[in-house]
């Protein structure tokens, strides 16, 4: 059972246009739900993230927007550069489990010049 | 100031060998997270370490996999009669106790010929 559906698996986007990368989780009880990037060769770090109380996170050129009646969140990246080529995860968790991450599987963010 | 370090970077091994995989955390992060990054299945929880609790060890796909915590600082995670589907990219993380986000290393590329 996929408990974090992430979508598309491959993304490409001119310099300056807006990537966006949608996810869909099952459980009802995770309460936190961040986004990690990572470079080949490199473990993942974490970009921005939030919790269901809020529908929308801005940081920067990145944002997540959460709608929990859907069970959905997304994440925006506007004017997105040939630097935002790179693989991005969601993940969501719930205190409850000890916090550990369930992934989606990943987009691989293409941007061209 | 250094981050999660990981050792080694690269393993390669043959069917049937045991190997240990080393993580040192962030100075004061009492939480300590295996995942392992497959291809085509994304990063998935192994097992977990929270101070002097028994650990959550519920992501373990089989008794062949084991870890532990000595002193509360670094892990091993140790994989015994490995098999060419245990080739993987295997990451740490640690978070500090009150704290939501989990800071990863570089991992351990394991290659089972």
């Amino acid at each position: 059972q996929q408990q974090v559906k992430q979508s598309p698996q491959s993304l490409i986007v001119q310099k300056g246009g807006i990537s966006i990368i949608n996810c869909a989780y099952e459980n009802t009880a995770f309460d936190y739900f961040p986004w990690y990037q990572q470079f080949p060769g490199k473990g993942p770090a974490l970009l921005i993230a939030i919790r269901p109380d809020v529908s929308e996170k801005k940081e920067g050129r990145f944002t997540i927007s959460f709608n929990k009646s859907a069970k959905q969140f997304s994440l925006h990246i506007m004017d997105s550069q040939p630097g935002d080529s790179a693989t991005y995860f969601c993940a969501a968790s719930m205190g409850g489990s000890n916090y550990k991450l369930t992934f989606g599987k990943g987009t691989l963010l293409t941007v061209n010049p | 100031g250094a981050g999660v370090s990981q050792s080694p970077s690269n393993k390669v091994t043959e069917k049937g060998k045991d190997v240990e995989l080393r993580c040192d955390p962030i100075s004061g992060h009492t939480a300590l997270y295996w995942y392992r990054q497959s291809l085509g299945q994304g990063l998935e929880f192994l097992i977990y370490f929270q101070g002097n609790s028994a650990p959550d060890k519920s992501g373990l796909p089989s008794d062949r996999f084991s870890a532990e915590r000595t002193g509360g600082s670094v892990s091993t995670l140790t994989i015994q009669r490995t098999q060419q589907e245990d080739s993987a990219v295997y990451l740490c993380a640690t978070k500090f106790r009150v704290d939501n986000e989990q800071f990863f290393g570089p991992g351990t590329r394991l290659t089972v010929l």
